[in-house]
């Protein structure tokens, strides 16, 4: 069965510092892995998708993923975190069955 | 664009009362979701559509209905509330299966 799993509930980080948010993914064929990054009261949008080809994908606001087939990870990273990224991200994977399972996803708060 | 669009955006209903929500995306999108969001939870699959005429259920379909009688158009259901349907319900649209997929702004149903 198809799952994600985002283990950070909620991150702290300072305005400036580099970010790191994990995802582990569970599929047994080749995933679609996205995520996606909704602030408060909004819909959902994408910040970047790995379909194929090269591992380290480039998405929008600065923030990149690399995706490790040996470790079934898609971990999203920004070098430099700016007040406007506070916002809540989802992890997410094509399961191929007209479906994307979510991850709980994770809260980030950026303090001045 | 108007993009994808969900009506209402807030609904407070009683134990047992009905309603619809409406979901419009001015894309051409064929495929359609309902998804409701839970605190913890992520996103989780109520219905979906692959095409005018067509629906499917997802991970959690109990106590909803839908119909996509017309290609834009995704409508969502609840024949008797209950308050464990107290959710936020995102509508999303996609070109094809594991394409990126757009949401609305989402719907804040309070069930009392």
């Amino acid at each position: 069965a198809q799952s994600v799993t985002q283990p950070d509930i909620h991150i702290t980080v300072s305005e400036g510092a580099s970010l790191e948010l994990r995802c582990n993914y569970s599929y047994g064929a080749t995933p679609y892995l996205f995520w996606y990054v909704q602030s408060p009261g909004q819909g959902l949008q994408l910040l970047l998708k790995y379909f194929s080809g090269d591992t380290l994908v480039q998405g929008i606001k600065g923030f990149e993923a690399e995706f490790k087939r040996s470790q079934s990870s898609f971990n999203l990273r920004k070098p430099s975190v700016h007040w406007s990224d506070a916002a809540e991200y989802f992890c997410a994977v094509g399961a191929g069955a007209n479906n994307l399972f979510f991850g709980t996803g994770t809260r980030l708060t950026v303090i001045p | 664009n108007a993009g994808v669009t969900q009506t209402p955006k807030f609904r407070v209903l009683k134990t047992g009362q009905s309603m619809t929500l409406l979901c419009a995306q001015d894309m051409n999108h064929e495929y359609m979701y309902w998804y409701r969001q839970d605190p913890g939870m992520g996103l989780r699959l109520i219905h979906y559509s692959v095409g005018e005429g067509t629906t499917a259920k997802g991970e959690v379909p109990d106590g909803y209905n839908v119909s996509r009688l017309k290609k834009q158009n995704f409508l969502l259901g609840l024949e008797s509330a209950a308050p464990s349907q107290t959710s936020v319900y995102f509508c999303a649209s996609s070109y094809t299966q594991n394409t990126e997929a757009f949401f609305g702004q989402g719907t804040r149903l309070t069930v009392v």
